[in-house]
């Protein structure tokens, strides 16, 4: 089973607000993902867990934050959420090593921000 | 930082006739490749995944790495309605080697005529 859930599938939020959206996985997985995707636009990497440690992007560390309490779940937050936070953001995970690598991603959760 | 192109941005096919979408990036730091195929309010889910230069059969899917050219390719054998999607390559480098982010085209938009 290579699946990977999200939570909520569609959010709306208003500007200003926070908003924190989750992840799990059940493949005992030790790296879980955050992209971001725009239309028109190729998915981005925001930020990713292997295993306890949180690696950030450069051009996105300080507008998302993520924890990560068990192996399992993930979750990305965004403390003041802005009108160009607007997008699908897709969960990933992956079990490290080798070039077998592969991501499974999540069905995603698109935000809307007002 | 890998840049990627991806080509055509939608393609129309009549059923039989064969799919060819393409992706060319902009250096050879990236030795992983993978092409995901996204349905409509689903997650991405992986089709093919080639390591070296050649080509990969997946079912009615098959790659195409070029790392000389700077190329992949995918194509698609005898395209079923069900293959109506967005597809999109991707490409990392072997983890280990410091990063263990995707790199991502735009996607094609695949439509099939009946």
């Amino acid at each position: 089973d290579t699946t990977v859930k999200q939570n909520p599938r569609y959010k709306l939020a208003r500007v200003g607000k926070p908003v924190n959206l989750i992840c799990s996985q059940t493949m005992n997985h030790d790296t879980m993902y955050w992209y971001q995707k725009k239309p028109n636009q190729a998915p981005k990497l925001l930020l990713f867990y292997y295993d306890k440690i949180l690696n950030r992007e450069a051009d996105t560390f300080e507008k998302f934050q993520s924890s990560r309490p068990n192996n399992s779940f993930c979750s990305l937050y965004i403390g003041s959420a802005g009108l160009e936070y607007s997008a699908m953001y897709l969960c990933a995970s992956s079990q490290m090593g080798g070039h077998q690598d592969t991501q499974y991603f999540g069905p995603g959760t698109r935000l809307l921000v007002l | 930082q890998q840049k990627v192109q991806q080509s055509p941005e939608s393609l129309t096919v009549s059923e039989g006739a064969m799919a060819s979408l393409n992706c060319t990036f902009s250096d050879g730091t990236s030795d992983n490749f993978r092409w995901y195929r996204q349905h409509s309010g689903k997650g991405l889910e992986v089709l093919v995944s080639i390591f070296s230069d050649g080509e990969k059969e997946e079912g009615r899917f098959t790659a195409h790495l070029n790392r000389a050219s700077l190329h992949v390719s995918l194509h698609i054998r005898e395209p079923q309605p069900s293959d109506s999607a967005v597809y999109l390559c991707a490409m990392s480098m072997t983890p280990g080697t410091g990063s263990n982010r995707l790199t991502f085209g735009k996607g094609t938009k695949f439509s099939l005529i009946p």
